[in-house]
């Protein structure tokens, strides 16, 4: 049980396309969702916290208009990139906390690569 | 300043062979500490998880050890396999919903 699943897990786009990201909990429901970012050999990242139904609170530096979340329901989470650019590229992980236990279980990741 | 300081940043050892790796922290007030093993271009997958009350917990050949008063952990791992190569991260959780973590320990198993 407690698996989160992120689709796509790899993506391209051209400087100043939008990426949508999706994070969902395929066996539980998740009151929150996180967004990360991991650069290669670097720690993972904390972006963004998202509730259902309620605005994502983002970490200091992370620009919200540039990085959209949308927590739609207790499964699904999603992150747009916006106006995508090369320093963009990076690996994008979502973890979802069930209600039923106080831990993170991780996504797979996304690749994103900005040319 | 990280809070979480893992040690080394890599290691290479031959298959069969045991390695631990170091997890120093400075999060207060600690809530529980937690090693994932990552893979390259994967998402995190966790380990074990331990409370500040535990002083050791097993997972398998994975073995976490936790001494809450000079805030230091570790994880060795025993006869190790290639399919142990990866990064393993130790995570600090003060709160229920933050976590600090690591830069990760990069092993490498070689046959």
């Amino acid at each position: 049980g407690a698996v989160v699943s992120q689709h796509p897990s790899r993506v391209i786009c051209k400087s100043g396309t939008s990426v949508k990201i999706e994070c969902r909990s395929l066996d539980f429901q998740a009151t929150t969702m996180f967004w990360y970012r991991q650069f290669p050999k670097q720690s993972l990242m904390l972006m963004a916290t998202s509730n259902e139904g309620s605005k994502a609170t983002y970490e200091q530096g992370v620009e919200k208009d540039k990085f959209l979340i949308n927590h739609a329901s207790l499964t699904l989470s999603t992150l747009t990139v916006t106006s995508a650019h090369p320093e963009d590229s990076s690996f994008y992980i979502c973890s979802a906390r069930a209600a039923f236990k106080d831990e993170q279980f991780f996504g797979p990741g996304t690749r994103l690569t900005v040319l | 300043k990280n809070q979480v300081e893992q040690s080394p940043q890599s290691l290479i050892i031959l298959e069969g062979k045991n390695c631990t790796l170091q997890c120093n922290y400075t999060v207060s007030p600690f809530s529980n500490l937690r090693w994932y093993k990552q893979d390259t271009g994967r998402g995190p997958v966790s380990l074990t998880i331990m409370t500040f009350s535990e002083n050791t917990k097993s997972n398998g050949r994975y073995t976490a050890t936790l001494d809450a008063d000079t805030k230091q952990s570790s994880l060795h791992i025993t006869a190790s396999q290639l399919s142990d190569s990866a990064s393993y991260i130790c995570v600090v959780s003060f709160n229920d919903y933050k976590l600090s973590f690591g830069a990760g320990t990069t092993v490498t198993v070689r046959a």
